[in-house]
């Protein structure tokens, strides 16, 4: 089975240093690994997804995250913190329903990033 | 482009009235996923379609629940009698699957539920 484990349920930065959330993964097979933003009262965002191309990829908002599978990780990154990105943050991995062949995504915990001026 | 739009945003209702959630998925997705969201349990599957038809609904609490997409363009999520228990955030997501892997699944904003 697939599962996810957001290793911070909360981050705290000041803006202009760096972010960094972490993810490891556990997969049976390759994986597709996700990064949702969602910030208050809204929906969840597709910040990046990873599906077996380029190890480092690029998303939106100047966040990447790196695959590396001998570490089983998927963390986020972000040189520069800006207000706007406080937010809660889900890393996601696929993993297929029993019995059906049919793929769903595994949702991690969640981590709250929080900046301060 | 419209995303995926939800309705209501916000519902309030007494405990013991029926609840119905809309879901207008992308035009043009083939597969649809309604989840609740709370601060104890995190993001839950509730039930997932594929070209209109259920493929899993395990996620769904109990009989109270139940979900039809009579279409690719529409989803209802019905909650009778409804209970304060269900008081949520309910997302309404779609996606294209065309392959063997996931393709990223797009959230409507959400309907805040409260049932008193």
């Amino acid at each position: 089975a697939q599962s996810v484990t957001q290793l911070d349920s909360h981050v705290s930065v000041s803006e202009g240093t760096p972010v960094l959330l972490r993810c490891n993964y556990s997969s049976s097979y390759s994986p597709s690994l996700f990064w949702y933003v969602q910030h208050p009262n809204k929906g969840l965002q597709l910040l990046l997804k990873y599906t077996s191309a380029a190890t480092l990829v690029k998303g939106i908002n100047g966040f990447e995250a790196e695959f590396k599978k001998s570490e089983t990780s998927f963390h986020l990154t972000k040189p520069s913190a800006h207000m706007s990105d406080a937010a809660e943050y889900f890393c996601v991995v696929s993993g297929y329903l029993e019995n059906t062949g049919f793929q769903k995504l595994v949702f991690g915990t969640g981590t709250r990033l929080l900046v301060s001026p | 482009d419209a995303g995926v739009i939800q309705s209501p945003r916000h519902e309030v209702t007494e405990m013991g009235q029926e609840v119905t959630l809309r879901c207008k998925p992308i035009s043009g997705h083939n597969s649809l996923f309604w989840y609740r969201q709370t601060m104890m349990r995190g993001l839950e599957l509730l039930i997932y379609f594929n070209n209109n038809v259920p493929i899993d609904d395990s996620g769904m609490p109990e009989d109270r629940f139940s979900a039809k997409m009579p279409n690719a363009s529409f989803s209802t999520l019905k909650i009778q009698p409804s209970e304060p228990r269900d008081s949520a955030v309910y997302f309404c997501a779609s996606s294209l699957e065309t392959g063997p892997r996931n393709q990223p699944q797009h959230f409507g904003d959400g309907t805040r539920l409260s049932i008193l």
